[in-house]
């Protein structure tokens, strides 16, 4: 069974500065995806960004880009030039490519971005 | 921007009542989803369901819950006989592919369902 860990329950950066989430994973697939999604206050979850493992390059999308080590089976996430809507909820997880259908989810961490 | 709906966004409901908590997926979808979040505990997956059939289920999913899309463009999940247990946010969620294919899943704000 796959499992997701993240370690920082809670974390807050001020704005414009860069913050780093840390997401790690324990699995014995070799294909699958990863993600991090995020869920504002009372807002729904959204994808921020997704990395198929097979690729080596790490995704990027704009501010936020993501740490892929396989080998180490971590995944951070780095998100530039904090904004005020950034805070939220940010949520590790995990998807093994065909088969199953489950996204596997780390417990979270609170980011809050300070004026 | 489309987006999927929950209703409601907050239910409480007696120990043993049945519950039915419905969702409206983006309308081209074909995947759906179930998953739930019991307080201070990770997002757990219940259910996935295409072509009106189950594709696959969690252990959570158990005979007292059923998931239904009864006129194309509802999914609900009932709870038969709700427990203390079931307290929980439940979000749904759909794609247009198959979640394995991309990943990428479109979740609904969730329904906070207290059972008392």
């Amino acid at each position: 069974a796959q499992t997701v860990t993240q370690s920082q329950p809670e974390m807050s950066v001020q704005e414009a500065e860069t913050v780093t989430l840390s997401c790690t994973y324990d699995t014995s697939e070799n294909n699958y995806y990863l993600f991090w999604y995020k869920q504002p206050p009372s807002r729904q979850m959204i994808l921020v960004i997704r990395q198929e493992a097979y690729k080596q390059q790490n995704a990027t999308e704009n501010r936020f880009s993501v740490n892929f080590q396989k080998a180490a089976k971590s995944f951070s996430l780095k998100i530039s030039d904090s904004q005020l809507g950034d805070t939220a909820m940010y949520f590790c997880a995990f998807m093994k490519r065909g088969g199953s259908e489950k996204l596997v989810f780390g417990k979270g961490t609170k980011l809050t971005v300070n004026p | 921007e489309p987006e999927v709906t929950q209703t409601p966004s907050h239910q409480v409901t007696q120990m043993g009542q049945e519950v039915i908590l419905r969702c409206v997926p983006i309308s081209n979808h074909l995947y759906f989803y179930w998953y739930r979040q019991i307080l201070g505990q990770k997002v757990e997956f219940l259910v996935s369901f295409y072509n009106n059939e189950i594709s696959e289920k969690s252990e959570i999913f158990d005979d007292q819950f059923s998931v239904e899309r009864p006129d194309g463009s509802n999914f609900t999940l009932k709870i038969r006989s709700t427990k203390l247990e079931d307290s929980a946010m439940y979000f749904c969620a759909s794609s247009a592919q198959r979640g394995a294919n991309t990943g990428e899943l479109f979740f609904g704000e969730g329904s906070r369902l207290t059972v008392l």
